[in-house]
């Protein structure tokens, strides 16, 4: 079946200017994951939503992160007053709820740079 | 929350010798450990997951282990081939909420 779909895969923007990457998961798959990886390096985690509970965004960098899900299934990620150091690959996972951690499905990132 | 630490950094190895790659996780209500294989320029895939009620696990070339107790685990890849070279992340997981560590680069030389 259809994996993770990540839109835009690549974007170009100017500093100052907000952008928004969406998600679309899994279908079935209820909870769902926004991690940043920077050139070269780890995976750092963002947000992360489980259902209908409220989002965890302890990994939101600055209030100009922000992420909704609407309808329990697809996921924006907005950015806002984009600065060069958000440049970086964008990605999007989802697993299953239940059974309790689940594997992980990766869609294949949107790369943002920041001019 | 949760913090995985993952070593070394980078590893190489000749082909055929073997790997290992560590990490350790600080919350030890962490019951899933997962390890991705990252390609260049690819989405991180899932090779092999360990649960808490285990202690190794095999598959083929690569095996995991986990003590509980150090709250430490580790990936072991025997016969390494050249298409092993990527980027390998460990995770800790407790209730769905999964942590990465930093990365491995492993480059297995021909």
């Amino acid at each position: 079946g259809a994996g993770v779909s990540q839109s835009p895969s690549n974007k170009v923007t100017e500093k100052g200017k907000d952008v928004e990457l969406r998600c679309d998961p899994i279908s079935g798959h209820t909870a769902l994951y926004w991690y940043r990886q920077s050139l070269g390096q780890g995976l750092e985690f963002l947000i992360y939503f489980q259902g209908n509970s409220a989002p965890d965004k302890s990994g939101l960098p600055s209030d100009r992160f922000s992420a909704e899900r609407t309808g329990g299934s697809v996921s924006t990620l907005t950015i806002q007053r984009t600065q060069q150091e958000d440049s970086a690959v964008y990605l999007c996972a989802s697993s299953l709820q239940a059974p309790a951690n689940s594997p992980l499905h990766f869609g294949n990132g949107t790369r943002l740079t920041v001019t | 929350g949760e913090n995985v630490e993952q070593h070394p950094s980078t590893l190489s190895v000749q082909e055929g010798d073997s790997a290992v790659i560590k990490c350790t996780y600080s919350d030890s209500a962490s019951n899933y450990f997962p390890w991705y294989k990252q390609e260049l320029g690819k989405r991180p895939q899932l090779i092999i997951d360990i649960r808490s009620n285990v202690g190794e696990k095999k598959d083929q070339r690569i095996a995991v282990t986990l003590n509980k107790t150090a709250k430490h685990f580790s990936l072991h890849i025997t016969e390494t081939q050249p298409e092993d070279s990527a980027v390998y992340f460990c995770a800790a997981s407790k209730d769905n909420d999964m942590r990465f560590g930093a990365g491995t680069r492993l480059t297995v030389k021909p």
